[in-house]
């Protein structure tokens, strides 16, 4: 089955204590992206990736990073969260980089800094 | 500067009513994408429609239809006798081009919520 999963679903951590969200697709697209999404802010950017060892800043890319050494996964890497990145996050990938191509979404993972 | 413009945040309807879910976008490309996404209960996203800059028809997909105008950078959603199973968050995203790669931003969404 087509996919994108991501792990864990859900995570409550602590100030300070470094975590990982993974993220694979099983679709061999090029492009992936992670979002987080807000009450009221809907979805933001926060980094993408046109392909293996391609990545760039979204639009909320502070406290954040990320890494693409193989096509299908795309960690996302908090190195010392806060409690300002308790968010529900999404990590996407697209068959291309072009404007044209949909997204599709993994499950979404929803994190809680305490 | 906001791209993408969801100005109902929230919307209540009876069950079988129409509604019309707006959103408005600014770009300064003359190629360009539009989505909606669909953000169930449940969570998950799920990709609607995609419209790109230049083909201004209308869509219809069984109860749901898209109205696409360049004049008024509108592209919005409408659920003809709507049912319980369209109560949701619906997202309208923008997708430019950028340096070769895809740039897509998300309005705010509005959560629909159709009741029985």
């Amino acid at each position: 089955e087509a996919q994108v999963t991501q792990n864990p679903r859900y995570l409550i951590t602590v100030t300070g204590k470094k975590l990982t969200v993974t993220c694979s697709q099983n679709m061999n697209h090029e492009y992936m992206s992670w979002y987080r999404q807000d009450p009221g802010l809907g979805l933001r950017q926060i980094y993408y990736s046109m392909n293996v060892e391609v990545t760039d800043k979204g639009d909320v890319p502070e406290g954040y990073k990320v890494s693409r050494k193989e096509k299908r996964n795309f960690p996302l890497i908090l190195e010392s969260p806060s409690p300002n990145q308790t968010s529900l996050y999404f990590c996407a990938s697209s068959l291309r980089t072009h404007s044209y191509n949909e997204q599709f979404f993994g499950p979404g993972t929803r994190l809680t800094v305490l | 500067a906001q791209k993408v413009t969801q100005a109902q945040t929230e919307i209540s309807v009876v069950e079988k009513e129409d509604v019309t879910l707006d959103c408005v976008y600014e770009t300064r490309d003359t190629t360009y994408y539009l989505f909606w996404y669909k953000q169930p209960p449940s969570g998950e996203l799920v990709f609607l429609i995609r419209r790109n800059s230049f083909d201004e028809q209308n869509e219809i997909s069984g109860r749901y239809s898209w109205n696409f105008q360049k004049s008024t950078s509108s592209f919005n959603f409408t659920i003809t006798a709507s049912q319980v199973v369209d109560s949701a968050v619906y997202f309208c995203a923008l997708s430019e081009a950028r340096g070769g790669y895809q740039k897509v931003t998300f309005g705010i969404g509005t959560k629909l919520q159709v009741i029985p």
